[in-house]
């Protein structure tokens, strides 16, 4: 059974950073892209961030190019979204998903909620 | 890039049909085969519901099905049940290994 379990969300002052994490069981992990999706309170989904199964390529939405980073260990399972200068409109829960855009995301993990507030 | 348009919300009584419109244009949803669908039930992950415009994952039931007609994709949902109260939201490539999501659509059993 495919597991994603995100942590590393909480409360951050705006300008701050957070690194969240996605370990992930129940396929092989170097096999498969992964992706961050987030959802911001009482708002629809939005893509983040993707990244290949080699890690090898990253891709991120324009809104988060340069302030985000994306990236994964394999040896650990584990994905990583790297956040800074983070600011008020980026309080969301933040979603691990299995897959990228042309593979749609087939598997999500619970979600983290990140609050970016003074 | 632009959100992908979609009804705020659609009803329907227990057994009819509805259907969710998501409009996009020849840049993606039009120009592309990977086209989702996500069923997302309060305070829970989203599950897929369709790749590929059409094709159907294993667990969802027949009851839906999904469709495409130029630059507007839908998904349709027969025999209504409780269960399908949900939001459910649409996705696009749109080139470069981005994508797009529509706002999602609120759905009601009466």
């Amino acid at each position: 059974e495919v597991q994603l379990v995100e942590s590393g969300g909480g409360l951050v002052q705006p300008g701050g950073s957070l690194r969240l994490s996605c370990a992930a069981s129940g396929f092989t992990f170097s096999d498969y892209a992964m992706s961050w999706v987030r959802q911001a309170p009482g708002k629809g989904l939005e893509w983040v961030s993707s990244i290949s199964g080699r890690g090898d390529y990253t891709y991120h939405a324009d809104s988060m190019r340069g302030r985000f980073t994306i990236s994964r260990d394999n040896s650990k399972n584990t994905l990583y979204l790297q956040m800074n200068s983070l600011r008020a409109e980026d309080t969301a829960v933040y979603y691990c998903a299995k897959g990228w855009a042309t593979t749609s995301f087939n598997n999500w993990g619970q979600g983290t909620l990140v609050t970016v507030s003074s | 890039q632009s959100a992908l348009t979609q009804p705020p919300s659609a009803s329907g009584s227990p057994g009819q049909s509805v259907t969710i419109s998501c409009t996009g244009t020849s840049y993606d949803v039009g120009g592309y085969n990977f086209v989702s669908w996500y069923q997302q039930h309060p305070g829970k992950a989203p599950r897929l519901m369709f790749y590929e415009v059409f094709k159907r994952p294993s667990g969802v039931p027949d009851r839906f099905s999904g469709s495409r007609s130029g630059n507007t994709a839908s998904l349709t949902v027969s025999g209504l049940q409780a269960e399908d109260e949900a939001d459910y939201y649409c996705s696009s490539y749109v080139g470069n290994n981005n994508l797009v999501f529509g706002g999602g659509t609120k759905l009601t059993v009466l």
